[in-house]
């Protein structure tokens, strides 16, 4: 079946501590984007890449990073400079310059700091 | 600055009775898209409908329709016939720039709807 993956579900983390989330698309969508939902809050934009080895900051990009060496593949990296990290973390991809040009978005990763 | 807005922080619904969500929007762009999304308790986004700044109709899928007033900026979600299953969080989202567009969408608030039996 084609879609998202994301992993792990669910994650703990130290304080100081760096953590990448894994974010895999076998729909051979060009796009590939993160967000990052609060709880009880809409989704906000952290890093977005239309194409391989090629990214840009979203809203919140601070604390994060990412890297596109695969067309599959977005991982996030959150690091220890994200003052507030546990939250919720959905990755979406989309075909580039498509006329509705949906997300489709991954189950997403819980992230906990302790 | 573009802007989604739902007023609508929760709403309740007798079960196969319509419910109305409330989206407003801000764009200077001419070509923008609008979109709903539900999100169930188990957190995954589910796209329910779409709507070009273009269409001269209003959306429809299935159980679900975009009451689309252009010059209002408004773009509300109808849900005919609820059911339980359509509890959920519901988000608007906006997609604009036209042919530039870089797909990256911005997303309301949520309204959560809870579905009486």
């Amino acid at each position: 079946d084609g879609g998202i993956t994301q992993s792990p579900k669910y994650l703990f983390r130290k304080e100081g501590q760096n953590v990448t989330l894994s974010c895999e698309q076998n729909l051979n969508h060009d796009a590939m984007y993160w967000y990052r939902q609060d709880p009880g809050q809409g989704l906000r934009l952290i890093y977005y890449s239309q194409i391989v080895n090629d990214f840009q900051k979203g809203d919140i990009a601070e604390g994060y990073s990412v890297s596109r060496e695969k067309k599959e593949s977005f991982p996030l990296t959150v690091t220890s400079a994200q003052k507030n990290p546990t939250a919720f973390y959905l990755c979406a991809s989309s075909v580039r310059g498509a006329n509705t040009g949906e997300l489709f978005f991954g189950e997403g990763s819980r992230l906990t700091v302790l | 600055a573009q802007k989604i807005t739902q007023t609508q922080p929760g709403m309740f619904v007798q079960e196969k009775e319509a419910v109305t969500l409330d989206c407003t929007y801000d764009t200077s762009d001419p070509s923008y898209g609008l979109f709903w999304y539900k999100q169930p308790s188990s957190g995954e986004m589910i796209f329910l409908i779409y709507q070009g700044s273009y269409d001269q109709q209003n959306a429809t899928e299935g159980r679900y329709s975009l009451n689309f007033q252009k010059a209002r900026k408004s773009a509300n979600l109808v849900i005919s016939a609820s059911q339980l299953g359509d509890s959920a969080m519901y988000f608007c989202a906006m997609r604009s720039g036209g042919s530039s567009n870089t797909g990256k969408l911005i997303f309301g608030q949520g309204t959560t709807l809870q579905v009486k039996p």
